[in-house]
C-alpha cells in the first residue's frame, strides 16, 4: 500500500506570496493532519481534517488554512507569506478521527520563503 | 494539557551500546503515546505506540518502550546501537481529537 504523499517536496517563495501544498493520504484513511517543523518551534499542529471538516486547529494565523476532499486529499494554503513561514511541512494521515488513532506521515515540502 | 518533555536534546553512544532516550509526558487522562524516528530529508517514521495493553512495547528496529505511570515516563531503549540508528527521535503524546504533542527531539548519534 502506497504511503503519504506530498506534493510538492520543494518550494520557494518571496514575501507576500501565497503557497498551497498538497498531501494525499494512505488509501482507506480518512483524516489528514498538518504539521510545522521549525527548528526553534519543533513539530507543531496546524489542523485535522475528518469527512471534509476541520475537527482540530492549532494556534497559527489566520494565514494558515486548509481543506479536504471528497477522496479525503486535503491542502493547505498560507497566504501572504512571511520569512517565519519557512519550515518542513509535514502531512499525517490516519484510518478516523480520534486521539487513539496512529498517524503516519508523508516525506513533507520543504517550504523556503526569501 | 498535555505535555511531553524529552530529556537530552543530543544523545552519543558507541556502536554495540545500549540506547536510552528518555520521555516524560503530562496528561490528565490515560495517554496514548508514540515513538516517531526521523531521518535526515525525511518525514516521521512510526517506531512504537503505548495503547495501555502492555507496558512494554517493542516496536521496529528492535526498540522498545516502557510505560511507567508512577513516573509518568515512556523512555525508549535498544539494547544495540547499529550505526544506521543515527537519526532524530520524537516522543509524542495523542490530544483530544488525535491531535499529536511532540517533544522537542532527541538527535542520536552513532560512534564506530
Amino acid at each position: 500500500k502506497a504511503g503519504v504523499t506530498q506534493t510538492p517536496r520543494y518550494l520557494i517563495k518571496t514575501r507576500g506570496q501565497q503557497v498551497t501544498l498538497s498531501c494525499s493520504p494512505i488509501s482507506g484513511h480518512r483524516s489528514v493532519s498538518w504539521y510545522q517543523q521549525t527548528p526553534g518551534q519543533g513539530l507543531q499542529f496546524l489542523f485535522e481534517y475528518f469527512s471534509e471538516t476541520q475537527r482540530n486547529k492549532g494556534n497559527f494565523p489566520g494565514r494558515f488554512s486548509g481543506r479536504q476532499f471528497s477522496n479525503s486529499r486535503s491542502e493547505m494554503n498560507v497566504s501572504t507569506l512571511e520569512l517565519g513561514d519557512s519550515a518542513l511541512y509535514l502531512c499525517a494521515s490516519s484510518l478516523a478521527w480520534g486521539t487513539q488513532e496512529t498517524q503516519y506521515f508523508g516525506p513533507g515540502t520543504r517550504l523556503l520563503v526569501l | 494539557a498535555q505535555s511531553v518533555t524529552q530529556l537530552g536534546s543530543h544523545v552519543s553512544v558507541s556502536e554495540g551500546a545500549l540506547v536510552l532516550l528518555r520521555c516524560n509526558y503530562s496528561s490528565s487522562v490515560p495517554p496514548y503515546l508514540f515513538w516517531y524516528v526521523q531521518y535526515p530529508n525525511q518525514g516521521l517514521q512510526l517506531l512504537l505506540k503505548y495503547t495501555s495493553a502492555a507496558t512494554l512495547v517493542k516496536g521496529i528496529n528492535g526498540f522498545e518502550a516502557e510505560f511507567k505511570k508512577s513516573e509518568t515516563s515512556f523512555h525508549l531503549t535498544k539494547p544495540s546501537a547499529h550505526m544506521s540508528d543515527a537519526a532524530e527521535y520524537f516522543c509524542a503524546v495523542s490530544d483530544q481529537g488525535g491531535k499529536l504533542i511532540f517533544g522537542q527531539g532527541t538527535e542520536l548519534s552513532v560512534k564506530p
